[in-house]
């Protein structure tokens, strides 16, 4: 079983301050991808990451694929109330076409 | 685009009742639908793999006579939660692949169900 460990579980920070979310495997994924949920809604894609060594940015946010596809992160710069809500990182599955594997998630919370 | 409806956004049954919730692929056809359920605080797990024309794969523990889903076109899937019971209580999500990225996953806005 692929598994994906993100760290912090929960990450409380002021406006303005950067934070870094990691996603992290012992097993190789062709793909990355980052989802943004908010309360009571369902996921929002962020971005997908595919060639290792890969970085793309969003705004203020900085995603990074690792050389070996095996982790990644978010940099969120200068962080805002908005930037609240539960991130997760997925992976293809490798028991199936189609299925992600979804890591526990990162909680956010950005005060004012 | 890829945009994905559900319906309702809100549910309270009774006990031993069933609710239906729809999921609909507003602006490009998914071969590919995927059920999710969600706890408070936690992350997304998966329940079964609807697929187009054919019967759903369930994920392990899930009980497929309880949880009925139905693929009818390439753009509407539903779960049907039979015999509902409190513990059944939850928020379900449901997802649409397109055919272009088969990996991109794009989510509706979940369907709170409350069973008393």
């Amino acid at each position: 079983t692929q598994l994906l460990e993100q760290s912090p579980q929960f990450l409380s920070i002021q406006e303005g301050e950067n934070l870094t979310v990691y996603c992290n495997s012992s097993s190789v994924f062709s793909s990355l991808q980052w989802y943004r949920q908010e309360p009571g809604e369902g996921p929002v894609l962020l971005v997908t990451v595919v060639t290792g060594g890969e970085v793309k940015k969003l705004k203020r946010l900085t995603f990074q694929f690792g050389d070996a596809r095996k982790d990644s992160s978010l940099h969120i710069t200068a962080a805002q109330p908005g930037d609240t809500g539960l991130y997760l990182c997925a992976g293809p599955s490798a028991d199936s076409w189609g299925k992600l594997q979804f890591g526990a998630g990162t909680q956010v919370v950005v005060t004012p | 685009g890829a945009v994905v409806s559900q319906h309702p956004s809100r549910v309270i049954c009774k006990s031993g009742t069933s609710v239906k919730i729809e999921c609909r692929s507003l602006d490009f056809q998914a071969t590919t639908m995927f059920w999710y359920r969600q706890f408070p605080k936690q992350s997304l797990m998966l329940m079964a793999t609807s697929n187009e024309g054919s019967k759903a794969t369930y994920e392990q523990g899930v009980e497929k006579d309880k949880f009925l889903i139905n693929h009818a076109s390439l753009t509407l899937s539903t779960l049907t939660v039979t015999s509902a019971h409190p513990e059944d209580s939850s928020f379900y999500i449901c997802s649409a692949a397109g055919t272009a990225n088969s990996y991109e996953q794009y989510f509706g806005p979940g369907t709170r169900l409350t069973v008393t």
